[in-house]
């Protein structure tokens, strides 16, 4: 079946680390999205990447990094420079600009 | 830039009845509207769209209606089931791979 693979469930971080976030899709989307949730603000963007080797950055992209070496996968790194990273992250793709988003089933990330 | 607003937060209505939600947006160039259904611990799934070329759209109970000119669009669902009970989030896109959600609906659905 085809769909999004977000690893891994749980994460938990201490102070100082980063830490990378999976996210494979085997949809043949261009596109594909990170999003953070928090509770009771809905989805905001972190970054999204269009075709491999090129991503821009979302409304929250301070504290965070990725990379598109791959069509099929789109890492996400917290850095410690992200000074409030607990959050549920979600990873999504698109066949193209305009359409509906297929989701992963979410990272929850923990600072402990 | 383009902002959602989200109304209402929470809904609770009786197994059977309908459920309407409803949502503002203000870039007119936006152009595309979908709804996305998130149970909980899951990611959200797609349940319905609509492109800004068309006032309505049905899937089974679920409908969205789109009115351009007041920039406000609403998914409604009839007979509700308690399967239906989730967080339902709208969003619009205004093109550049630029999606902006809503922040949320929680439905209960009582059996």
């Amino acid at each position: 079946d085809g769909g999004i693979t977000q690893s891994p469930k749980y994460l938990f971080r201490k102070e100082g680390q980063n830490v990378t976030l999976s996210c494979e899709q085997n949809l043949n989307h261009d596109a594909m999205y990170w999003y953070r949730q928090d509770p009771g603000q809905g989805l905001r963007l972190i970054y999204y990447s269009q075709i491999v080797n090129d991503f821009q950055k979302g409304d929250i992209a301070e504290g965070y990094s990725v990379s598109r070496e791959k069509k099929e996968s789109f890492p996400l790194t917290v850095t410690s420079a992200q000074k409030n990273p607990t959050a549920f992250y979600l990873c999504a793709s698109s066949p193209g600009d305009a359409y509906g988003y297929t989701f992963g089933s979410g990272t929850r990330l923990t600072v402990v | 830039g383009e902002n959602v607003e989200q109304h209402p937060s929470t809904l609770s209505v009786q197994e059977g009845d309908s459920a309407v939600i409803k949502c503002t947006y203000s870039d007119s160039a936006s152009n595309y509207f979908p709804w996305y259904k998130q149970e909980l611990g899951k990611g959200p799934q797609l349940i319905i769209d609509i492109r800004s070329n068309v006032g309505e759209k049905k899937d089974q109970r679920i409908a969205v209606t789109l009115n351009k000119t007041a920039k406000h669009f609403s998914l409604h669902i009839t007979e509700t089931q308690p399967e239906d009970s989730a967080v339902y989030f709208c969003a619009a896109n205004t093109g550049g791979f630029k999606t902006i959600f809503g922040a949320g609906t929680r439905l209960f659905v009582k059996a």
